[in-house]
């Protein structure tokens, strides 16, 4: 069974630029997590799904962020206009069935250097 | 509100020692505790977790952790390390009705030496 997959792995944009980051979740997994990782933050909750519906987005940053999940098999987080300051290790989990005893799962990441 | 701490930035171990990683919460109810690894440009990889039940919980790659309630801490442990088991640690913590948000530590890199 495939992971959690992510592309792209790697993301080199220049500031100002729009950049769209993508996941699919595991197979039959219904909760889904979006996290930024840096040397100065460590891993921070950006936002969650449970079902296709964000639950919590109290993490991401500022407007210039959002995210969505049109269906169970696919969820995007658009940063629009990028900053410098965004430059980071993006990674997205999911679980099932998104209760606080089950397992997260985490993709690969994406890394994202903004110039 | 909740929130986990992991003291140390490094734990430094030299191969077949027994190494410690250290963990404590601080969360309204009973907690929910999970271990997690990650190795170099990778994601992070699930090691263990503690919901109710047997304080002593034993994970992946011959980890095991204890929760000990009375001083809100689930170290995480190894009998006899190996260098492979150098990577990055993360502790989290989550709750019932949390709805499988986590709650991370800020992690500790462990470095096992030949």
């Amino acid at each position: 069974d495939a992971g959690v997959i992510q592309s792209p792995r790697h993301e080199v944009t220049e500031m100002g630029q729009e950049v769209t980051l993508r996941c699919k979740p595991i197979s039959g997994h219904n909760s889904l997590f979006w996290y930024r990782q840096t040397m100065m933050r460590g891993l921070e909750l950006l936002i969650y799904f449970n079902n296709n519906v964000p639950i919590d987005d109290s993490g991401m940053p500022e407007d210039r962020f959002s995210a969505k999940m049109p269906n169970a098999s696919f969820s995007t987080l658009k940063i629009q206009p990028s900053e410098p300051r965004d430059s980071a290790v993006y990674f997205c989990a999911s679980s099932t069935p998104g209760t606080s005893t089950d397992t997260q799962y985490f993709g690969p990441g994406t890394r994202l250097t903004v110039l | 509100a909740q929130s986990v701490a992991q003291p140390e930035d490094q734990v430094n171990v030299a191969e077949g020692n027994p190494l410690t990683v250290k963990c404590t919460y601080s969360v309204s109810g009973n907690p929910y505790l999970f271990w997690y690894v990650q190795y170099p440009n990778r994601g992070l990889q699930f090691l263990l977790k503690y919901i109710t039940g047997d304080n002593l919980v034993k994970g992946s790659y011959g980890f095991e952790a204890e929760f000990n309630k009375s001083q809100t801490s689930f170290h995480l442990k190894k009998p006899s390390a190996l260098v492979s088991d150098s990577a990055l640690y993360f502790c989290a913590v989550s709750r019932p009705g949390n709805t499988g948000k986590l709650i991370f530590g800020q992690g500790t890199t462990l470095q096992v030496k030949p």
